[in-house]
C-alpha cells in the first residue's frame, strides 16, 4: 500500500520567514495530494490540494509543488503569521475520493 | 459549504459500556465516509471507510466486531464503540466525502476517555 514520508516533524520560524513542509510518497500511481492544517483540538482543515495534471498550485501565501518523477510534494508558507502555528498534514491518494495516507504531520511554531 | 458535525464531541464512559458517535454532512449528500482515530501527537489513522447502504471497509488490524459502523442515510454515519476499555481512549474523527469535487472535510472530532 501506499507510504507517505513527512518532514520535518517540528517546524519552528520567525514571523515573516517562509515555512517549507516536505512529503515523499511510495506509489506511483497516486494523484492526489492534499494539505490539511489542524489546530490543537480541533479538525483537520484542507489548505490546499493538488494534482498530479500540474506541477504547482498557489492559493495567496501557500503554494503546493508535485514532482512526480520524483514522488515527492512540497507545502511552502511566504510571510509567516502566527496564526500559522498548527500541526499540518499531507497525505496522497490514487483518487480523490478514495482513502486518504497521511503522512505523520508536521508542527509548525511561527515566532512573533 | 461543506460543513460536517459530530456527535457528541466529548464522552466519557465506564469500562465494558458502549458508545455511539454520530458524523453528518449537514449541507451535502456523502455516499462515503471515513472514520479516523488520533492519538495524541500524533497522525490520522483510518479505522474504516464507511458507504452508504453497504458494509463498511475496515484497515487491517481494527475489529469490525468492536467498532461498528453503520451509514444508513446519505447525511449520517455512525461508529459505535462496544465494550469500551480505557484502551480505546482517543480522538475519533469523521470524514465525508464531497463527490462535486472529491474532497474530504473533516468533523471536529469526538473525545473519548474510557475509566
Amino acid at each position: 500500500g501506499e507510504n507517505v514520508e513527512q518532514h520535518p516533524s517540528t517546524l519552528s520560524v520567525q514571523e515573516g520567514d517562509s515555512a517549507v513542509i516536505k512529503c515523499t510518497y511510495s506509489d506511483s500511481a497516486s494523484n492526489y495530494f492534499p494539505w490539511y492544517k489542524q489546530e490543537l483540538g480541533k479538525r483537520p482543515q484542507l489548505i490546499i490540494d493538488i494534482r498530479s495534471n500540474v506541477g504547482e498550485k498557489k492559493d495567496q501565501r501557500i503554494a503546493v509543488t508535485l514532482n512526480k518523477t520524483a514522488k515527492h510534494f512540497s507545502l511552502h508558507i511566504t510571510e509567516t503569521q502566527p496564526e500559522d502555528s498548527a500541526v499540518y498534514f499531507c497525505a496522497a491518494t490514487k483518487a480523490a475520493g478514495n482513502k486518504l495516507t497521511f503522512g505523520g504531520g508536521t508542527r509548525v511554531l511561527v515566532k512573533p | 459549504g461543506a460543513v460536517v458535525s459530530q456527535h457528541p464531541s466529548r464522552v466519557i464512559c465506564k469500562s465494558g459500556t458502549s458508545v455511539k458517535i454520530e458524523c453528518r454532512s449537514l449541507d451535502f449528500q456523502a455516499t462515503t465516509m471515513f472514520w479516523y482515530r488520533q492519538f495524541p501527537k500524533k497522525s490520522l489513522m483510518l479505522m474504516a471507510t464507511s458507504n452508504e447502504g453497504s458494509k463498511a471497509t475496515y484497515e487491517q488490524g481494527v475489529e469490525k466486531d468492536k467498532f461498528l459502523i453503520n451509514h444508513a442515510s446519505l447525511t449520517l454515519s455512525t461508529l459505535t464503540v462496544t465494550s469500551a476499555h480505557p484502551e480505546d481512549s482517543s480522538f475519533y474523527i469523521c470524514s465525508a466525502l464531497t463527490t462535486s469535487t472529491d474532497t474530504q472535510y473533516f468533523g471536529p472530532g469526538t473525545r473519548l476517555t474510557v475509566l
